[in-house]
């Protein structure tokens, strides 16, 4: 069973703040992805990145995949409230045809 | 992008009713959707994947005579919840993908079951 490893597990800012998420496994992924989900709605897709190594980044997010395809990263600089949200990483397995989710960061961005 | 259509959005219902929630994959076709439970500020929990025109695969410790699963097309996945209890009140979420090496999941918007 693939486990991924998510941390922290909660975390409140001020907006203006920069942070960073942590996914990490034992195993190797073939595809990992970051979703953002608000309360009451399903996960939104953020980004997939599936090379090892790979760095991606949409506006003030940066997303990092392990060189060895085990662990990913998320840095969000100057956090804003409307950030606010869980989010989630989900590493691929092509195998088993399903993806495993980590166990979610809530984050909180205050005013 | 990808959109996922998730009905109904909220049900309530009395303790012994059967639910079924249905969802669609409205610009693509999705050879694989999966069923996710989820409890307040946690993540999803896999129930069940289910591939058109073939049984679905349940997770361990979930019963599959209870939430029956059916993939009818390549469009259209259903999940029914039979006589749900209270203990079965929650967020139902589907997702849908195009079976392909590093294609990510669509997830519709959810369903938030509440059983009096």
């Amino acid at each position: 069973t693939q486990l991924l490893e998510q941390s922290p597990q909660f975390l409140s800012i001020q907006e203006g703040e920069n942070l960073t998420v942590y996914c990490n496994s034992s195993s190797v992924f073939s595809s990992l992805q970051w979703y953002r989900q608000e309360p009451g709605e399903g996960p939104v897709l953020l980004v997939t990145v599936v090379t090892g190594g790979e760095v991606k980044k949409l506006k003030r997010l940066t997303f990092q995949f392990g060189d060895a395809r085990k662990d990913s990263s998320l840095h969000i600089t100057a956090a804003q409230p409307g950030d606010t949200g869980l989010y989630l990483c989900a590493g691929g397995d092509t195998n088993a045809g399903k993806s495993t989710f980590g166990d979610g960061t809530t984050l909180t961005v205050k005013p | 992008g990808a959109v996922v259509s998730q009905h109904p959005s909220r049900v309530i219902c009395k303790s012994g009713t059967s639910v079924k929630i249905e969802c669609r994959s409205l610009d693509f076709q999705a050879t694989t959707m999966f069923w996710y439970r989820q409890f307040p500020k946690q993540s999803l929990m896999l129930m069940a994947t289910s591939n058109e025109g073939s049984k679905a695969t349940y997770e361990q410790g979930v019963e599959k005579d209870k939430f029956l699963i059916n993939h009818a097309s390549l469009t259209l996945s259903t999940l029914t919840v039979t006589s749900a209890h209270p203990e079965d009140s929650s967020f139902y979420i589907c997702s849908a993908s195009i079976t392909d090496r590093n294609q990510p999941q669509h997830f519709g918007d959810g369903t938030r079951l509440s059983i009096l």
